[in-house]
């Protein structure tokens, strides 16, 4: 079985300019997470989708992230205008129950 | 709210070497209750959970029991290999409705020598 994936795998840019990562979860899957990893520290919570309805976005700093999962499948982060602090890993996780989430590889963004 | 205490790193051992990582936790309810490892350039991959008071999980040598009394979960390992380096996440899972909430632990770094 194919595990989540995630694109691109690494991303540099500059300051204020935008930036998208793609998730695709583990078939059937109905949940989807985006996680912010910063060095040295645990993932948090950005966003939790339930199919295509976004039911926690209250960790998502709106005024320069966004988040769709038109379909219910796969997904895309966006960063608009991207900050130095934006640098970090961006992990998607899946679960198909309450329960366990499966992570995948993650992007790790960089902006200079 | 949930939070996520575990032991600093980094744990540095020989081979062979038992391996305890402290996790301890706080939370309201019945949480689940999870270790994670992160190998060099992956993503987390689940390394074992267990689900309520008393329960142990295992998985490739590692075990952990879920002890409700001192709301910990440490990780342990009877002998450890160059190949188990790597960091180390615990997390706790809150049921939210529909679905689990993770809260993390900021991680463990292992590393073995030879």
């Amino acid at each position: 079985e194919a595990g989540v994936v995630q694109s691109p795998r690494y991303k540099i840019i500059e300051k204020k300019q935008p930036v998208a990562f793609w998730c695709n979860p583990i078939s059937g899957h109905n949940t989807l997470y985006w996680y912010r990893q910063n060095l040295g520290q645990g993932p948090e919570l950005l966003i939790r989708y339930e199919n295509e309805e976004a039911v926690d976005d209250s960790q998502l700093p709106k005024d320069r992230f966004s988040a769709e999962r038109l379909k219910g499948v796969d997904s895309t982060l966006k960063i608009q205008p991207a900050e130095l602090g934006d640098s970090a890993v961006y992990l998607c996780a899946s679960s198909p129950t309450a329960d366990t989430q499966y992570f995948g590889p993650g992007t790790r963004l960089t902006v200079l | 709210g949930n939070s996520v205490t575990q032991m600093e790193g980094p744990v540095t051992l020989s081979e062979e070497a038992f391996l305890t990582i402290n996790c301890t936790y706080t939370a309201t309810g019945y949480p689940s209750l999870f270790w994670y490892v992160q190998y060099p350039g992956e993503g987390l991959q689940l390394l074992l959970k267990a689900t309520k008071a008393d329960d142990k999980g295992s998985n490739k040598g590692f075990e952990a029991t879920y002890r409700k009394e001192t709301t910990s979960f440490h990780l342990e390992k009877g002998s450890v290999q160059v190949s188990d380096s790597a960091v180390y996440f615990c997390a706790l899972s809150a049921y939210t409705g529909t679905a689990s909430k993770l809260t993390f632990g900021t991680g463990t770094r292992l590393q073995v020598t030879l």
